[in-house]
């Protein structure tokens, strides 16, 4: 199956700092998901992005299908913005094979 | 618009009982997904629905876990006879049938299930 690595694994920011989150996987996909995980278990969808660029506002992704790889920015962070970073791939619909995420903490 | 809805929310059971969960989907998705996510880990996928159909399950789905969707709508997942390592948080996901951006998948609230 699809292999997909997330780094970094855990992330301590200053509030107000910039961020980047990568995550790399093994095989082809169209399905790319970015979701924030909040406190209570909720995941909340980022971005849907299986090739090009988004933005939305202090948030955007970029994914590189060919190189097999996605990036989160995280610009002018907050506390907030703390929790936990997953990338999911997929592809046709079909089940999503999640990273192991990267926890952020974002200090005031 | 509502979203992915499941209940319980948190389950307390004690080993060997068995329990049921239920996930109504976002009303238009023909898709729903159930995931199973431990502590510090990512979700890993269980099974998957499209309409009443169940198309593919994941060898972690063992023989005492059997899941629903009888009309399409919502779904049930049960476990038999739990164990304690079945603790988890369980995810409901739906999503519309393949095709471009309705490929993204919309979770739940999740049910937290431990099982003493």
């Amino acid at each position: 199956g699809i292999q997909v690595e997330q780094s970094p694994p855990d992330l301590i920011l200053q509030e107000g700092a910039n961020s980047t989150l990568r995550c790399n996987f093994s095989d082809s996909v169209n399905n790319l998901q970015w979701f924030h995980q909040n406190p209570w278990g909720q995941l909340i969808n980022l971005f849907y992005i299986p090739s090009g660029t988004k933005q939305n506002g202090r948030l955007s992704a970029t994914t590189v299908a060919t190189e097999r790889y996605s990036l989160l920015y995280i610009s002018s962070s907050q506390t907030t913005d703390s929790g936990v970073y997953f990338c999911a791939v997929g592809n046709a619909g079909n089940m999503l094979t999640f990273g192991g995420g990267t926890r952020l903490m974002v200090k005031p | 618009d509502t979203g992915v809805s499941q209940d319980p929310r948190h389950k307390i059971t004690k080993r060997g009982q068995n329990v049921t969960f239920r996930c109504d989907p976002i009303s238009e998705h023909n898709r729903l997904y159930w995931y199973r996510q431990t502590l510090g880990q990512g979700p890993e996928f269980l099974t998957y629905f499209q309409n009443e159909a169940q198309l593919e399950k994941s060898r972690l789905l063992s023989n005492r876990f059997s899941a629903e969707r009888p009309k399409g709508s919502f779904s049930t997942l049960e476990i038999q006879r739990t164990e304690q390592g079945d603790s988890a948080m369980y995810l409901c996901a739906s999503s519309l049938s393949p095709g471009g951006s309705y490929n993204e998948q919309f979770f739940g609230p999740g049910t937290r299930l431990t099982v003493l």
